[in-house]
């Protein structure tokens, strides 16, 4: 079964460091996302990526954040400078598109901000 | 503004009874709905879709229902197990493909 792994799956980092999360969509897919969930709270839409470049984004994903698709198969996400708010479980998703309208998710980074 | 409701408050039934969720929206008009099955630390995983032309669909001891007037689905899961615990999240696509929008999820706790 096709997944999608993300890497690394538990981060700590001081406030103000900049930390990048990397996922490994499955490979046919063409739609990829970034999600955060806050302990407790509702999974948060961040940004999507089509086509390489950001489709749509969300009032969360601010200009702390970006995306990048740097080869073939990696997709990345960059927070600049950590906010102790940023501390959250980041899913990467990606979808087939083309109809087949589902989300895979990974399995999470999770990132705690000090 | 767009909007999706789940009960928050966990439910709680004995094994081998139905457990029901329901999943409400506001301010859509999706051409589909899914659910999506979360365990505690694990990223969610996709259950069901139904389209806004299906009633009904089922999968094994899943059922769920999607009425488009009411804006509302519901989330059946029959013969309930204690395995079947865990937080049960519905999902719209807004913007074709371009975002998903998911409830806060409702817990559902099985107990044998």
């Amino acid at each position: 079964e096709p997944e999608v792994t993300q890497t690394p799956s538990h981060q700590v980092t001081q406030m103000g460091q900049e930390v990048i999360l990397r996922c490994v969509p499955i490979s046919n897919h063409l739609y990829f996302y970034w999600y955060r969930q806050i302990l407790g709270q509702k999974v948060e839409f961040l940004v999507s990526f089509y086509n390489n470049e950001i489709s749509e984004k969300s009032e969360i994903f601010d200009d702390q954040f970006s995306v990048e698709r740097p080869d073939g198969s990696n997709f990345t996400l960059k927070i600049r400078s950590t906010k102790l708010e940023d501390s959250a479980m980041y899913f990467c998703a990606s979808n087939p598109g083309q109809g087949a309208n589902v989300l895979t998710f990974g399995a999470g980074s999770r990132l705690t901000v000090l | 503004s767009q909007k999706i409701e789940q009960n928050s408050e966990a439910l709680n039934i004995q094994e081998g009874k139905t457990a029901t969720l329901t999943c409400n929206y506001t301010n859509y008009s999706p051409a589909y709905l899914q659910w999506y099955r979360q365990d505690p630390g694990r990223g969610p995983v996709f259950l069901l879709l139904i389209r806004e032309n299906e009633k009904e669909k089922r999968k094994e001891r899943l059922k769920v229902t999607f009425d488009t007037t009411l804006k509302q689905s519901l989330f059946h899961i029959t013969a309930s197990q204690p395995a079947d615990s865990a937080t049960y999240l519905c999902a719209l696509e807004a913007d074709n493909f371009n975002k998903f929008y998911f409830g806060s999820g409702t817990k559902l706790n099985v107990k044998p």
